[in-house]
């Protein structure tokens, strides 16, 4: 069965400190995996988009990692800030699969305080 | 939120009663979907409209009816067969169907139903 699991299911950081999310995957054949950012009653955004040839990928302060061949993938947040405090999600596509097989992980809530 | 709009932001609903939760995009994007999110679960597909005049069921369509008379926009109507609508309510869209298209999100609708 396809799935994606991500950890930890929240996480409480002081501003400034760094974090990693993980995301373990079942999906295969793998096509991409997409962190998005997700603020309390907004809809998802965007962080990366990482295919099967990337390993890793930067989007400001956020970096996130691919290994393939283990199904693992990390997102890192550098020297953290208030504003990082959202839901983040990691979500799969399968190869050759429509844009509607998505797979999502259910999230990792990340709290950031001074 | 990407050029994709929701509204409203909040909707209370009777139980018995249909409603109509808005989807707007400006972004010439081909395909559409709607998504259902639950505290604690990842984004569950309902509908997905490829083209105009064209939609399809996604995982969790029971209770929903969609349509896709302009490209610009996908309502969908939540009925009261629906058992448990009490919800966060997502649209999105792509520029294509395939999986290695972005989807970019709108704000959402949060409904009540009580």
């Amino acid at each position: 069965k396809n799935q994606v699991e991500q950890s930890p299911q929240s996480l409480i950081i002081l501003e400034g400190k760094n974090c990693t999310l993980q995301c373990n995957y079942t999906v295969s054949p793998f096509s991409n995996l997409r962190w998005y950012k997700q603020d309390t009653g907004r809809g998802p955004v965007s962080l990366t988009i990482m295919t099967f040839s990337e390993n890793t990928k930067s989007n400001g302060r956020y970096t996130a990692t691919l290994d393939a061949d283990t199904k693992q993938s990390s997102l890192h947040i550098t020297a953290s800030q208030l504003s990082d405090s959202a839901s983040y999600i990691c979500v799969v596509s399968g190869e050759n699969q429509a844009g509607t097989a998505l797979i999502f992980g259910k999230g990792t809530t990340l709290s950031v305080s001074s | 939120d990407g050029g994709i709009t929701q509204s409203p932001k909040y909707l209370f609903r009777k139980e018995g009663q249909n409603v109509t939760l808005s989807c707007e995009q400006n972004l010439n994007h081909d395909a559409m979907y709607w998504y259902r999110q639950d505290p604690g679960q990842g984004l569950r597909l309902i509908y997905y409209s490829q083209i105009v005049n064209d939609f399809q069921k996604g995982d969790i369509a029971e209770g929903y009816s969609v349509s896709r008379e302009k490209k610009e926009s996908f309502p969908l109507t939540v009925t009261s067969a629906q058992k448990n609508p009490t919800a966060f309510y997502l649209c999105a869209s792509s520029q294509r169907l395939a999986e290695n298209y972005e989807q970019y999100f709108g704000p959402g609708t949060r409904l009540t139903v009580t």
